[in-house]
């Protein structure tokens, strides 16, 4: 199975604040790789896919980028709303598997 | 709108049995292929299966953990998708969610739509 290791598990941050956050895939993975946020009681939302690819009506804030083993998830400007859980996911495989989240929350 | 709403969850002992349900609309449901992901309280995701379209056989895959005792279908006369759960353990206990996966292409195959999730408790 593929590895998922998203660094870190754990940011505290403030708005305005610009954030990276790292997974990275026990074996190449191509480009196949999506990120999700979940916000506490909701389901996840798809924001980024095919590693860099902005989903529909996800704010531009958002970015992502990398490939083969090592991907980033960027915010360029903290918002409120952004504060949640990300998890990124890889497609290339079976199974499919996601990273173990990174939390994060107001500084 | 695309809706995904499952139901069926609830408590259940080991060993027992339950049968999710997630109702789809707003979209043709038999063109998609469909998965389940769940959430044990406090953790992170995990996939739990697939079962692709019509066009694919409505072949199956499964996480390691569950199988041999989960069962995926669905009855796209009535947009519905299943998840069977039988020989139910403890760890089961979690969230659990339907989600459309957004293409069947290879590579593409990320979940752009899931339902508000449902409740699994296995306990004695």
């Amino acid at each position: 199975d593929i590895q998922l290791t998203q660094s870190p598990s754990f940011l505290s941050a403030s708005v305005g604040d610009r954030l990276t956050i790292t997974c990275r895939a026990s074996q190449g993975i191509g480009s196949y790789l999506a990120w999700y946020q979940q916000t506490p009681g909701k389901a996840p939302n798809l924001l980024i896919y095919a590693a860099s690819t902005l989903q529909s009506g996800v704010p531009s804030r958002f970015s992502g980028s990398g490939s083969g083993p090592e991907f980033t998830l960027t915010i360029s400007s903290l918002q409120p709303e952004d504060f949640a859980t990300y998890y990124c996911q890889q497609v290339d495989s079976y199974p499919r598997t996601f990273g173990q989240g990174t939390k994060v929350e107001i500084k | 709108e695309v809706q995904l709403v499952e139901s069926g969850g609830g408590l259940a002992q080991p060993g027992g049995s339950l049968r999710l349900s997630c109702a789809a609309s707003g979209f043709t449901f038999s063109d998609h292929y469909m998965d389940w992901v769940r959430q044990a309280p406090g953790k992170g995701l995990e996939w739990v299966g697939r079962i692709r379209n019509r066009v694919n056989s409505y072949t199956t895959e499964y996480a390691a953990s569950v199988k041999g005792r989960f069962t995926i279908s669905r009855d796209d006369s009535k947009n519905s998708l299943y998840l069977q759960m039988n020989s139910l353990k403890t760890e089961d206990t979690a969230v659990y969610y339907c989600a459309r996966v957004q293409s069947s292409s290879y590579g593409r195959d990320y979940f752009d739509y899931w339902g508000q999730g449902t409740l699994v408790t296995v306990s004695s």
